[in-house]
């Protein structure tokens, strides 16, 4: 059964600081992974989207990569602002024909940016 | 991206009712899903829901709980039934597979669910 974690499970870091945020997996025969972001009572923002024959995507101040052999992905938020402020979560999708579409959540990284 | 929205955005119910969720997305897609966010928890998926046919049910999950409809492909409802306390959560529509077929999976903004 694949599990998802993330780590840390939060974080404070001052502004203009490089913000590095961990998940890891234990079935690496995935078909993606995707990072979204979470605000206080709101839904989910989907950042990036990472398949699983690549190495990484960028997306302006966002970089994740994935190593899939060794069952891990991470993401990099350069220069961090307090409007990044959020609950940041991984998700892998299988790669099973029966698991199409199924998303298997991380318990998210929550970070803090202080001005 | 698509737009997805859904109704009601919050609500306060009592034990013993149920309260059905709507959610409506601007343009056909392929899949959606419905996810539950416990407090302080992450999204664990209920159910795919079909068109046209029943839902799948992951593990935990029955119908008789939470009925699932989807009579196109642009619309869907999920009625969570007889509640208790422990329905209290945020519940979350998803959806893939439409425009160019990304494989980016979209989320509603969720409703917010208090069971008294």
């Amino acid at each position: 059964k694949q599990e998802v974690t993330q780590i840390p499970a939060a974080l404070s870091v001052p502004e203009g600081e490089n913000l590095v945020l961990n998940c890891s997996f234990t079935d690496s025969a995935i078909y993606n992974l995707q990072w979204f972001r979470q605000d206080p009572g709101k839904g989910l923002t989907s950042l990036l989207l990472i398949q699983s024959s690549q190495r990484e995507q960028t997306s302006g101040r966002l970089n994740a990569s994935l190593d899939k052999s060794s069952g891990r992905s991470t993401l990099y938020i350069a220069a961090s602002q307090p409007g990044d402020s959020a609950t940041y979560l991984c998700a892998v999708r299988r790669g099973t024909t029966d698991s199409w579409g199924k998303l298997q959540f991380g318990a998210g990284t929550q970070v803090v940016v202080t001005p | 991206s698509a737009v997805i929205s859904q109704k009601p955005s919050r609500d306060i119910c009592q034990r013993g009712t149920s309260l059905t969720i709507q959610c409506q997305v601007d343009s056909q897609v392929t899949m959606m899903f419905w996810y539950r966010q416990q407090p302080g928890q992450s999204l664990t998926l209920i159910a795919t829901a079909n068109q046209g046919s029943e839902a799948t049910y992951e593990s935990g999950f029955v119908i008789d709980k939470f009925p699932i409809s989807r009579p196109n492909l642009t619309f869907s409802t999920l009625t969570v039934s007889n509640m208790s306390p422990e329905d209290s959560s945020i519940y979350l529509c998803s959806v893939e597979g439409f425009g160019t077929g990304t494989d980016t999976q979209y989320f509603g903004p969720g409703t917010r669910l208090t069971v008294l």
